[in-house]
């Protein structure tokens, strides 16, 4: 089972368009991250949310905009991308964002932009 | 800054080998350190972790013991099987910070 569900699994998305990546969580926790991975790279932290309020953002582009609307969900919203915005985008969720604990991790969203 | 380093790969093995990934780290302060796995086309799961010096985190026959005098943490298993065959991340986070360093994984491929 994946406790950590995103949606869609797969987006194309030209460089005009306006879409939206979505994570939900039901394991409690209060942290959710955004992650970017490029192919054969590590996780890049994008922004992280610690009780439904913006912790960190890692100087990430105002194209990507995240929303977090309840402690279950989180929302990256995405417009005027770049083809090099291309890459895996993975929410993780944790008890807290103290990273001592685990962060359990979605099976991605998997975005091209043409 | 933090920062992991692992060595590199891609390491092939036949099933039933013995495995090491090494890792090493460099932190201020008392890190906590991970192994993360990856398989195809998944996300990240956590293999084990240890939040202190001496420390040995185990799973699924996989074993790394956080070493603070050589600041390391690398990864073994006795005997490999196909299944896990995936991409490897070891992983810092620092006392009272919120992320997670990874190293630059360590793709496993082990053959029948």
């Amino acid at each position: 089972d994946t406790e950590v569900t995103q949606t869609p699994k797969h987006l194309v998305m030209g460089m005009t368009n306006k879409k939206s990546l979505k994570c939900e969580q039901h394991l409690g926790h209060n942290a959710m991250y955004w992650y970017k991975q490029k192919a054969k790279k590590p996780p890049e932290l994008m922004f992280v949310y610690s009780y439904e309020k913006l912790s960190i953002n890692e100087s990430v582009p105002s194209r990507f905009s995240p929303e977090c609307p309840n402690s279950s969900l989180l929302n990256l919203h995405l417009h005027a991308l770049q083809p090099e915005d291309s890459a895996l985008y993975l929410c993780a969720s944790s008890p807290t964002s103290d990273p001592s604990y685990e962060q359990y991790f979605g099976p991605g969203t998997r975005l091209t932009v043409t | 800054g933090d920062s992991v380093t692992q060595m590199e790969g891609p390491v092939t093995l036949s099933e039933e080998a013995f495995l090491t990934i090494n890792c090493t780290y460099t932190a201020t302060g008392y890190p906590s350190l991970f192994w993360y796995v990856q398989y195809p086309g998944e996300g990240l799961q956590l293999l084990l972790k240890a939040t202190k010096a001496d420390d040995k985190g185990s799973n699924k026959g996989f074993e790394a013991t956080y070493r603070k005098e050589t600041t390391s943490f690398h990864l073994e298993k006795g005997s490999v099987q196909v299944s896990d065959s995936a991409v490897y991340f070891c992983a810092l986070s620092e006392q009272g910070a919120q992320k997670l360093v990874f190293g630059q994984g360590t793709r496993l491929t082990i053959n029948p």
